[in-house]
């Protein structure tokens, strides 16, 4: 267990609609970071954020957004969802800022129909 | 772009033998290079890194390899055993410069332990 916790599990919708994923970073740490894997895509860098505020920016698209909160936990907001958006959703947390050492959680499967 | 990339999709090892898992990166401003383990129905977890000054890192059955000539990297289990069963996945650091390294991982490699 890495200590990362993420909800929910799975989720199922449709074309169109707009989910939010919840993410809760390890005990003391103050850094974020969102991933997308695709069987074609791979792993792939969404975004970070450290201490509420947007650190990095990878891969992430416009009907895509995030934020992290006071208490720290992350929520990822997918809008206008389509098709390709099917995915796993991984959360990370790291303790220092854009480590590389980083704690997944066990991730979010969205499928999109 | 910058990409991280495996030569082989799939390995199988008996188990007690040692595995070798290859990475090519192209990203040679990279910092650290990094391993990932990820199980099934897991998210990836952190093995083993390597600063890019450096060619060769131990941990605890585990050896990493940085070849800068050629951009490889590869990663030795030794003796592996069936709870190594996973896809491993190499990932480059990026640099630095603005305080924050932004991971970018390659395909993943499927490791399957033959009992």
């Amino acid at each position: 267990d890495s200590g990362v916790t993420q909800t929910p599990k799975h989720l199922i919708t449709a074309t169109g609609q707009r989910v939010t994923l919840r993410c809760s970073p390890r005990s003391g740490d103050l850094s974020v970071y969102w991933y997308q894997q695709s069987l074609d895509q791979g792993l792939q860098f969404l975004i970070q954020y450290y201490n509420g505020e947007e650190r990095a920016k990878g891969n992430i698209l416009e009907r895509f957004s995030a934020q992290q909160f006071p208490d720290l936990h992350s929520e990822l907001n997918l809008s206008s969802l389509e098709l390709g958006d099917s995915a796993l959703y991984f959360c990370a947390s790291s303790v220092r800022p854009g480590g590389y050492e980083q704690y997944f959680g066990p991730g979010t499967r969205l499928t999109v129909t | 772009g910058e990409s991280v990339g495996l030569h082989l999709p799939t390995l199988s090892v008996q188990e007690g033998d040692n595995s070798i898992i290859n990475c090519a990166y192209s990203n040679s401003a990279s910092d650290y290079f990094i391993w990932y383990k990820q199980e099934s129905g897991k998210g990836p977890q952190f093995i083993i890194d390597i600063r890019s000054n450096m060619d060769k890192r131990q941990g605890q059955r585990v050896t990493v390899l940085l070849n800068k000539t050629v951009k490889h990297l590869s990663l030795q289990i030794a003796a592996t055993q069936p709870g190594d069963s996973a896809v491993y996945f190499c990932a480059d650091s990026g640099s630095s410069g603005a305080g924050s390294y932004q991971l970018t991982f390659g395909k993943g490699t499927k490791l399957s332990v033959i009992p």
